[in-house]
């Protein structure tokens, strides 16, 4: 089955700087890779996804870029604020998710 | 658009006694999934429905845990009988896709059940 590796386990950044997360994969046929968030007490959230005819996706501050040839993926938030402190999980799917063990994210104010 | 509805939120039970879980997915979608989250782990997923009809369960516990998701809509989650390493987060989830390929489609999840096992 899928295997899905993710680095760092935690990341604590200063507000206003980058957050990077790299995430490889193990199965060759996987073709999508979601990202979520999940903060204390709630369910994952979806932020951003991709899929394997895309090297790159951007919304507003947050990018997830795609290396098939490597398996791996990355999520890049930029100008980081403090409501971006969460666990973020890295996923990836040819008919069912597996989930990165996630990285603890804390931005200081 | 109201979300994946999970209860109860929290459950606390011992050893060797029974649990259920409800979930109740977006209205429309045809793929419910159940995941178990450990503390410190990602989502580990335990089985998955499409309608009413099982389409993976090659991570369920089946001597303890069963499922169901009678009239392809809310499902339940049963384990019998709990142990220790159960302790964690249930997760339940949807999509709308029916079709092949689900498991390319945006899941939504549930603010899932803590259960602790004593």
């Amino acid at each position: 089955g899928e295997n899905v590796e993710q680095h760092p386990s935690t990341l604590s950044v200063q507000e206003g700087d980058s957050a990077v997360i790299k995430c490889t994969y193990s199965d060759s046929a996987s073709n999508y890779f979601p990202w979520y968030k999940q903060e204390l007490g709630k369910g994952p959230q979806l932020i951003i996804d991709i899929r394997s005819n895309v090297g790159e996706k951007k919304d507003q501050r947050i990018a997830v870029t795609l290396n098939k040839t490597a398996k791996h993926f990355s999520l890049h938030i930029t100008e980081t604020q403090p409501e971006d402190s969460a666990v973020y999980f890295c996923a990836a799917s040819d008919y069912k998710l597996s989930f990165g063990a996630g990285t603890t994210v804390t931005v200081r104010a | 658009e109201a979300g994946v509805a999970q209860s109860p939120r929290y459950k606390i039970i011992e050893k060797r006694q029974s649990v259920a879980f409800w979930c109740n997915p977006i209205s429309g979608h045809a793929t419910l999934y159940w995941y178990q989250q450990i503390l410190g782990q990602g989502p580990k997923l335990l089985i998955q429905f499409q309608n009413n009809g099982v389409v993976d369960d090659s991570q369920l516990p089946k001597d303890r845990f069963s499922a169901e998701r009678l009239k392809g809509v809310d499902s339940t989650l049963k384990i019998q009988p709990a142990k220790l390493e159960d302790s964690a987060v249930y997760l339940c989830a949807s999509s709308f896709r029916p079709s092949a390929g689900v498991g390319t489609d945006t899941q939504y999840f549930g603010p899932g059940t803590r259960l602790t096992v004593l």
